[in-house]
């Protein structure tokens, strides 16, 4: 089946610097994609959507100079956390639903586990 | 918001079947209902959707109501694997229709 991977899994960084993480699509295009947040103990929230070739959309409340998004091809999408504080520390998680073999199943990544220090 | 509701917690004894209900009675005639469930620290998982009948895979069942108003998902032999954060919602269905996650049934095995 379609399979989405992230990297890094895990990522330890200080506060103020910028961390990016990359969401691929290995067996198939994706000319969109999807970020969600999820804090402990908490659901998924959705950030925004990433749209190849066009700016991304973000959800309400989401500060898009922080957390910026790149869709530059059809197989990777990067969230890139800006001047990174402690309250940023989550689970990042990706969603793409596949190309022509689409038969309503999304796919996720394994999580992005960002902590700042 | 998300437009289902689902019981916080569930227990289920090792090897029954665990029935877990979702109400979604904002559902629209085009809107899918779909289950995925996510395992601590990994990315949600596909389980099974449907869309008026009920269907089964390999993993599960999912038996819709009539009215469409609220759905159940059965795991017919539950084993501890089977120990998760289950999400119901409902959504289109088209490619890039978004999914907007409720908080979900934390369905805890008992061995």
């Amino acid at each position: 089946g379609a399979v989405v991977s992230q990297h890094p899994s895990w990522v330890i960084c200080k506060s103020g610097t910028s961390v990016k993480i990359e969401c691929r699509s290995l067996d198939f295009q994706a000319t969109t994609m999807f970020w969600y947040r999820q804090f402990p103990k908490q659901s998924l929230m959705l950030m925004a959507t990433s749209n190849e070739g066009s700016k991304a959309t973000y959800e309400q409340g989401v500060e898009k100079d922080k957390f910026l998004i790149n869709h530059a091809s059809l197989t990777l999408s990067t969230l890139t956390v800006t001047s990174a504080h402690p309250e940023d520390s989550s689970f990042y998680i990706c969603s793409a639903p596949p190309g022509t073999s689409y038969t309503g199943e999304l796919f996720f990544g394994e999580g992005s586990r960002l902590t700042v220090l | 918001d998300a437009k289902t509701t689902q019981p916080t917690s569930m227990d289920c004894a090792e090897g029954r079947a665990a029935n877990l209900p979702c109400n979604h009675s904002t559902i629209s005639g085009n809107e899918y209902v779909y289950w995925y469930r996510q395992i601590h620290s990994q990315g949600p998982q596909y389980i099974i959707h449907g869309l008026k009948n009920n269907e089964t895979n390999e993993m599960a069942s999912l038996i819709i109501t009539e009215d469409r108003k609220s759905s159940t998902l059965i795991l017919p032999h539950a084993t501890l694997r089977d120990t998760a954060v289950y999400y119901c919602f409902v959504r289109v269905g088209n490619r890039d229709d978004k999914i907007i996650f409720g908080k979900g049934t934390r369905l805890h095995i008992l061995p």
